[in-house]
């Protein structure tokens, strides 16, 4: 089945500078790549997502990059804030639409 | 904005017992998962459901797990017999549809405590 890793597993920042967090999947079937954020005892929260036929897409500070070739993909947050802190997790997803998660990133914006 | 919601937010248990997690995904919506997430690990894929019946699931979904869709509007994972390793947050989620990979929200989460 899937497989996604990601790193780093924290991030330590200072507010301002920039954050990328990258993964890499496994199953070259995957075509769905959303990136969601959770905050302490909250829910996951869409922060953006990308489909295979894309290669890059941005959302004001936030942006995500994906190679197919080389099966991985990437979440950049430019000008972090202190509010940005918290874990970000990526996902893949294929037909039948399950998410298979990676593992997370401790994300600290120091102020 | 119309949101997926669950209940209940906490829910305690003795080892052996039953519990139901419920769950109101977003209305029009015809893709229903459960998700679980074990203290401080990844989020892990459960089970999907669709067109009143399961879609897809994983090993973790053994014999003691369910799921229904008793109504229009509620989806139920019931666990018949709860083990320690159960405790967890579990995330309902839904999406619209599935002709291609589609956007997935997620609920609040119930954290289920077996004791």
């Amino acid at each position: 089945g899937e497989n996604v890793e990601q790193h780093p597993s924290t991030l330590s920042v200072q507010e301002g500078d920039s954050a990328v967090i990258k993964c890499t999947y496994s199953d070259s079937a995957s075509n769905y790549f959303p990136w969601y954020k959770q905050e302490l005892g909250k829910r996951p929260q869409l922060i953006i997502d990308i489909r295979s036929n894309v290669g890059e897409k941005k959302d004001q500070r936030i942006a995500v990059t994906l190679n197919k070739t080389a099966k991985h993909f990437s979440l950049h947050i430019t000008e972090t804030q202190p509010e940005d802190s918290a874990v970000y997790f990526c996902a893949s997803g294929a037909a039948g639409n399950k998410l298979t998660f990676g593992g997370g990133t401790r994300v600290l914006v120091k102020p | 904005e119309p949101e997926v919601t669950q209940t209940p937010s906490h829910q305690v248990t003795q080892m052996g017992q039953e519990v139901i997690l419920r769950c109101v995904p977003i209305s029009n919506h015809l893709y229903f998962y459960w998700y679980r997430q074990i203290l401080g690990q990844k989020v892990e894929f459960l089970v999907s459901f669709y067109n009143n019946e399961i879609s897809e699931k994983s090993e973790i979904f053994d014999d003691q797990f369910s799921v229904e869709r008793p109504d229009g509007s509620n989806f139920t994972l019931k666990i018949r017999s709860t083990k320690l390793e159960d405790s967890a947050m579990y995330f309902c989620a839904s999406s619209e549809g599935a002709i291609t990979v589609d956007t997935q929200y997620f609920g609040p989460g119930t954290r289920l405590t077996v004791l």
